[in-house]
């Protein structure tokens, strides 16, 4: 069964420095990963995707994500933190339903915390 | 542009009482979902649809209806409100494929007592 793992619920960086969130996946057959924000009372916003293809994805934000199949990872990373990146992240992967509906399994979540 | 709107954005019910949420998408989506989120767990799939008039329940369907007759609205009934249901609901549509993106709405907070 495919599964999603987020190491680290609570994650605390300074402005400016490198935000680095864990994501592993298990699954097989060859997965479709996804990186979502959520800002406080709202709703998921897509940051990135990944598809067969570049292992390297840039997402909105200035957020990108590398895919490691020896490693079953897909860690988000972005090289200088803004105040407004704090929110809560979910990496998700697709997995095909009966009748065709691609549900997403979610990881818990990592919430962001940046301060000055 | 709208994309998917849910409705109401917050409620507060009493244990046993039903209630419907709204949620509408104007993208032409033929896929539609209902997810729960609790801390700690992610969001969970509730029920989804693949076109109107087909629903079919995710991994956390019991005390939930759903019905779809046109693309745009898949509405969530709760049947009789247990404090188990206390959650975010989030609404979500999206095109098939499985490198679909979901587009999700800005979730109802639901507290029943």
């Amino acid at each position: 069964a495919q599964s999603v793992t987020q190491l680290g619920s609570h994650v605390s960086v300074s402005e400016g420095a490198l935000v680095l969130l864990r994501c592993n996946y298990s699954s097989s057959v060859p997965p479709y990963l996804f990186w979502y924000v959520q800002y406080p009372n709202q709703g998921l916003q897509l940051l990135l995707k990944y598809t067969t293809g570049a292992t390297l994805v840039k997402g909105i934000n200035g957020f990108e994500a590398e895919f490691k199949k020896s490693e079953t990872s897909f860690h988000l990373t972005k090289p200088s933190a803004h105040m407004s990146d704090a929110a809560e992240y979910f990496c998700a992967v697709s997995v095909t339903l009966s009748g065709g509906y691609n549900k997403l399994i979610f990881g818990a979540g990592t919430r962001l915390a940046v301060h000055p | 542009n709208a994309g998917v709107t849910q409705t109401p954005k917050f409620q507060v019910l009493k244990t046993g009482q039903s209630m419907t949420l709204q949620c509408a998408q104007d993208m032409n989506h033929e896929y539609m979902s209902w997810y729960r989120q609790d801390p700690g767990m992610g969001l969970r799939l509730i029920h989804y649809s693949v076109g109107a008039g087909i629903t079919d329940q995710g991994e956390v369907p019991n005390g939930y209806n759903v019905s779809r007759s046109t693309t745009e609205d898949f509405p969530l009934r709760l049947l009789s409100a247990a404090p188990s249901q206390t959650s975010v609901y989030f609404c979500a549509s999206s095109r098939p494929g499985e490198n679909s993106p979901l587009h999700f709405g800005n979730g109802t907070r639901l507290t029943v007592t």
